[in-house]
């Protein structure tokens, strides 16, 4: 089974730029998690969906929003993009049940904003 | 709110020395507790995960876990470190209820490994 694949791995953006991102999760995972992580803040969640709808949701400014088609398939977007957005983000998908079960995660898509 | 510490920013061991990753998390009830390692320019891999029962947990490649409810900790070990365990560390608490939850991460552990 192919992994968790985010693309592109790379991006390089200028301030006040919008940019959008792409996560496709492991064949028959319904939730699909995004993340943004870096050096000074650490690993942060960002929004979950799960069946095309948003689950949970982070402490982000609504410039950062996503979505998730009926093929499981997640974008996530980020308007108006600040310096500040630099960082890694990560997609992780997972078979959602009933009850918890693993996170796999993808490379994730290095954004660098100018 | 639930919080995770990893006190240790680095921790250098020589190859095939033992290492104790340390974590303590803070939670009401009990959590959901998670370590994951992530090499460069990867994304985050499971190495185990504690929900329930046995205190002591196994995880992939040799690494170990246990939770101490009255220390509200969760230490990662592993007896004898390779070379390839050179990565950064995480632990993670959850919560949540009917599949759905929210992670949150500790600031991370960069195990540096000397042959």
């Amino acid at each position: 089974k192919a992994g968790v694949t985010q693309t592109p791995r790379y991006l390089i953006k200028t301030r006040g730029q919008q940019v959008t991102l792409s996560c496709s999760p492991i064949s028959g995972h319904r939730s699909v998690s995004w993340y943004q992580q870096t050096p000074g803040q650490g690993l942060q969640f960002l929004f979950e969906y799960f069946s095309e709808t948003q689950r949970n949701k982070g402490n982000f400014p609504g410039r950062f929003s996503g979505r998730q088609f009926s093929n499981s398939r997640s974008e996530m977007n980020v308007s108006t993009l600040e310096l500040g957005d630099s960082a890694l983000y990560l997609c992780a998908s997972r078979s959602q049940e009933t009850s918890y079960n693993e996170q796999f995660f993808g490379p994730g898509t290095r954004l660098t904003v100018l | 709110a639930q919080s995770v510490t990893q006190p240790d920013i680095h921790i250098t061991v020589s190859e095939g020395a033992s290492l104790e990753l340390r974590c303590n998390y803070s939670y009401g009830a009990t959590p959901y507790l998670f370590w994951y390692v992530q090499s460069p320019g990867q994304g985050l891999q499971l190495l185990l995960k504690y929900f329930s029962g046995d205190t002591l947990v196994q995880g992939i490649k040799g690494f170990e876990a246990e939770f101490k409810r009255s220390q509200s900790s969760f230490n990662l070990r592993k007896p004898s470190v390779h070379w390839s365990d050179a990565a950064e560390y995480f632990c993670a608490v959850a919560h949540g209820s009917g599949g759905s939850y929210i992670p949150t991460f500790g600031r991370g552990t960069s195990l540096i490994v000397h042959p």
